[in-house]
């Protein structure tokens, strides 16, 4: 079965640090993967996607994710973190159906960011 | 603008009157589906369409009743609301989810914020 875990509930950096927010999925094939973002009382927003193309993904407000098979990892990165990007980010995986794919969720990391 | 469009945003019911969320989108998407995300637990799904007149139950569906008369609309309705559905809904689709291995991403909806007393 096809499962996502985020690692950290919270992770808490300075602004102007680097972000890391770490995601693992399983999944018996090349599963899409999407990292999505909540700010507070909003809904959620694409980030960046994979879809079986380049491994490292760009995605909007300076963050990418490196899709990893060989540690079924795809961590999301930012160089330097900026006050807005305190919110709630979500790591998700494509699941098999028969015949179709849906989406599962992790269970998602908040992000800090301190002045 | 694409988007999909969730009403009510605040909704707070009393128990067992019936209520109706609804969702439309206008990006002529084949898939719709809603979430309910609550604290701790992420966003599990409690139903999704597949096309019009197509339905099917996700991870968390009783206590929910849906329907696909039209490809752009997919209300959710509490038949008889409790207050452990007290939660943030959310709706969404995408482009057809067809091969399996492939998804397109959804597009969300701003969110139902529901309240049962």
């Amino acid at each position: 079965a096809q499962s996502v875990t985020q690692l950290d509930s919270h992770v808490s950096v300075s602004e102007g640090t680097p972000v890391l927010l770490r995601c693992n999925y399983s999944s018996s094939y090349s599963p899409s993967l999407f990292w999505y973002v909540q700010h507070p009382n909003k809904g959620l927003q694409l980030l960046l996607k994979y879809t079986s193309a380049a491994t490292l993904v760009k995605g909007i407000n300076g963050f990418e994710a490196e899709f990893k098979k060989s540690e079924t990892s795809f961590h999301l990165t930012k160089p330097s973190a900026h006050m807005s990007d305190a919110a709630e980010y979500f790591c998700v995986v494509s699941v098999r159906g028969s015949g179709y794919s849906t989406l599962t969720f992790g269970k998602g990391t908040m992000l800090l960011v301190s002045p | 603008e694409a988007q999909v469009t969730q009403n009510p945003r605040y909704l707070i019911t009393v128990t067992g009157k019936k209520l109706t969320v609804t969702c439309s989108q206008n990006m002529n998407h084949e898939y719709m589906s809603w979430y309910r995300q609550d604290p701790g637990l992420g966003l599990r799904q409690i139903y999704y369409s597949m096309n019009v007149e197509v339905t099917d139950k996700g991870d968390v569906p009783e206590g929910y009743k849906v329907s696909r008369k039209e490809k752009r609309n997919f209300p959710l309705i509490l038949e008889s609301p409790s207050p452990n559905q007290t939660s943030l809904y959310f709706c969404a689709s995408s482009l057809k989810v067809y091969p399996p291995d492939r998804h397109y991403g959804y597009t969300f909806g701003s969110g139902t914020r529901l309240t049962v007393v």
